[in-house]
C-alpha cells in the first residue's frame, strides 16, 4: 500500500549504542522530515530534506545524523544514544505545492526508549 | 520568530455537542498557512483541516470548521456533533510563505475528551 512507513514501531536500547530509525515513503514526495515528540515540548523538528542528497538541520539536530541517498528513504541515526533521546519519533513527507500548499503526511511513529 | 499558542491544555465535551479549540499565533508575515492535526491514542498524526491566510473564507471539512481571524491572529477549530472517535490531541501548526524548507511551527496541543 502507498504511504509512509516507519520501522521499528518500538525500540529499546542502551546508552552509547548506535540506533537507526527507518522511514520510507511511496509517494515520491520531495520533502521529508524527522520530528521528536515529548511531553511539554510538542513536536520539534530534528532534520529535514528538500530532495535526495539535500538535508538541513531543524530545531534540535544535536546527536542525530540523517542521509537521503534515495528520494523514498530518510533514515535517522542516533550515533551514541543518550537517555535524553528517549522519545517518540515521527517521520513526515510533503510534495511540492501545486497551486496550494501541500500538508505534511506522517508515519505512525517510533517509540524509542534508551536505558 | 513565529510562535503558536494553544491556551487550553485539556478540554472535554459531551457526545453530539459542539466544542471549539483555540489557537493563536504570532507572525509578521502577510501570507502563510495554518493547519490543525489530530493525534488519537493510536499515535498517528492526521491532518484535519488547512487554511491559506490569503483566503478570507473559513475552511470546512465535514464536521470540522475553522474561525480564522487574521487581524487577531486567531485560528480556532470547531468540532460539531462531537463523536467518541474525536477523542485525541489536537495540534495547531503554522507554516511561513513557501520557501525551501516547508517547516511547520507547532503548538503544544489540546487534549480533547469526548464523553458518552
Amino acid at each position: 500500500d502507498a504511504g509512509i512507513t516507519q520501522s521499528p514501531r518500538y525500540k529499546i536500547t542502551e546508552t552509547g549504542r548506535q540506533v537507526t530509525l527507518m522511514c520510507h515513503q511511496t509517494w515520491s514526495h520531495s520533502y521529508m522530515f524527522w520530528y521528536r515528540q515529548d511531553l511539554g515540548h510538542g513536536l520539534r523538528l530534528i532534520y529535514y530534506s528538500a530532495a535526495a542528497d539535500i538535508t538541513d538541520k531543524g530545531e534540535v539536530p544535536d546527536g542525530y545524523v540523517v542521509s537521503r541517498s534515495k528520494t523514498e528513504n530518510f533514515p535517522l541515526t542516533l550515533e551514541s544514544a543518550t537517555r535524553s533521546q528517549t522519545s517518540v519519533y515521527f517521520c513526515a513527507s510533503s510534495e511540492l505545492p501545486r497551486g496550494r500548499i501541500q500538508p505534511q503526511h506522517f508515519g505512525d511513529g517510533t517509540r524509542l526508549s534508551i536505558l | 520568530a513565529q510562535t503558536v499558542t494553544q491556551s487550553q491544555p485539556e478540554m472535554s465535551v459531551q457526545e453530539a455537542e459542539t466544542v471549539t479549540l483555540s489557537c493563536t499565533y504570532d507572525t509578521s508575515e502577510n501570507n502563510y498557512y495554518l493547519f490543525w492535526y489530530k493525534q488519537p491514542p493510536s499515535r498517528q498524526m492526521i491532518l484535519v483541516i488547512r487554511q491559506e491566510a490569503y483566503k478570507q473564507q473559513n475552511a470546512t471539512e465535514n464536521r470540522f470548521s475553522v474561525n480564522f481571524q487574521k487581524a487577531a491572529k486567531s485560528f480556532s477549530l470547531k468540532i460539531s456533533d462531537s463523536q467518541l472517535g474525536d477523542t485525541a490531541m489536537y495540534f495547531c501548526a503554522f507554516m511561513k510563505p513557501p520557501d525551501n524548507n516547508r517547516k511547520l511551527i507547532w503548538g503544544l496541543g489540546t487534549s480533547l475528551a469526548v464523553n458518552p
